[in-house]
């Protein structure tokens, strides 16, 4: 039974480019988190999507960001145009069915920007 | 608004020695989730437990004990007779209901078990 799966591992881009995070939950969860961990700042929220809905992106910056999660794929994390700032490992976490239920981590990806 | 406040920053024992890991949370929810994560050396994020706001038995789970108290809103977690192996940052979350069922995590704890 698969873990909730994100790729890259790791990715190296270079200020100004675009970065695609991907993740896929766990066999049965339709309900996806993504999460943010930068350095010395600890794991902040980001966004909260169910199939082909945003429910809550309060945590999401207000500037070239972007998350979606089709009704088939995984779901994608799109940083436009990035910033040195940006560098951070970046998690999802699915849940099965209700926002209630326990969130499981993939391996998360660390992205440097250069 | 949520916040979940683990004061030890980092905390050393030596290996067969008990340690507590404190936590502390506030929330407005009266419906409320209380998670331990583990992320050892190797970045990913282990899921320890979950616990809701109506059920304050403590639990045990091998080495692994849990404290819940709602009257200090704490969450205490204990690990018994530590090993190398625990070593790793432990993050107590905190999610509501609606609109607050996002997790909100501690800093984490930083536990160095040494041989």
């Amino acid at each position: 039974n698969a873990g909730v799966m994100q790729n890259p591992r790791h990715l190296v881009r270079r200020r100004g480019q675009e970065a695609r995070l991907r993740c896929s939950p766990m066999k049965g969860h339709s309900h996806v988190y993504w999460y943010r961990q930068l350095p010395e700042e600890g794991l902040k929220f980001m966004v909260y999507l169910q199939k082909e809905n945003i429910i809550d992106e309060s945590g999401m910056p207000k500037e070239r960001f972007s998350a979606e999660f089709p009704k088939e794929g995984p779901s994608i994390l799109r940083i436009q145009q990035v910033v040195r700032g940006d560098s951070a490992a970046y998690f999802c976490a699915s849940s099965w069915y209700s926002q209630q239920e326990t969130q499981y981590f993939g391996p998360g990806t660390r992205l440097l920007v250069l | 608004a949520q916040k979940v406040t683990q004061a030890q920053t980092e905390i050393s024992v030596v290996e067969k020695e008990d340690v507590t890991l404190d936590c502390v949370y506030e929330t407005r929810d009266t419906t409320y989730y209380l998670f331990w994560y583990k992320q050892p050396p190797s970045g990913e994020l282990v899921f320890l437990i979950r616990r809701n706001s109506f059920d304050e038995q403590n639990e045990i789970s091998g080495r692994y004990s849990w404290n819940f108290q709602k009257s200090t809103s704490s969450f205490n977690f204990t690990i018994t007779a530590s090993q190398v192996v625990d070593s790793a940052v432990y993050f107590c979350a905190l999610s509501g209901t609606g609109a607050n069922s996002k997790l909100t995590f501690g800093k984490g704890i930083t536990l160095s078990v040494r041989p």
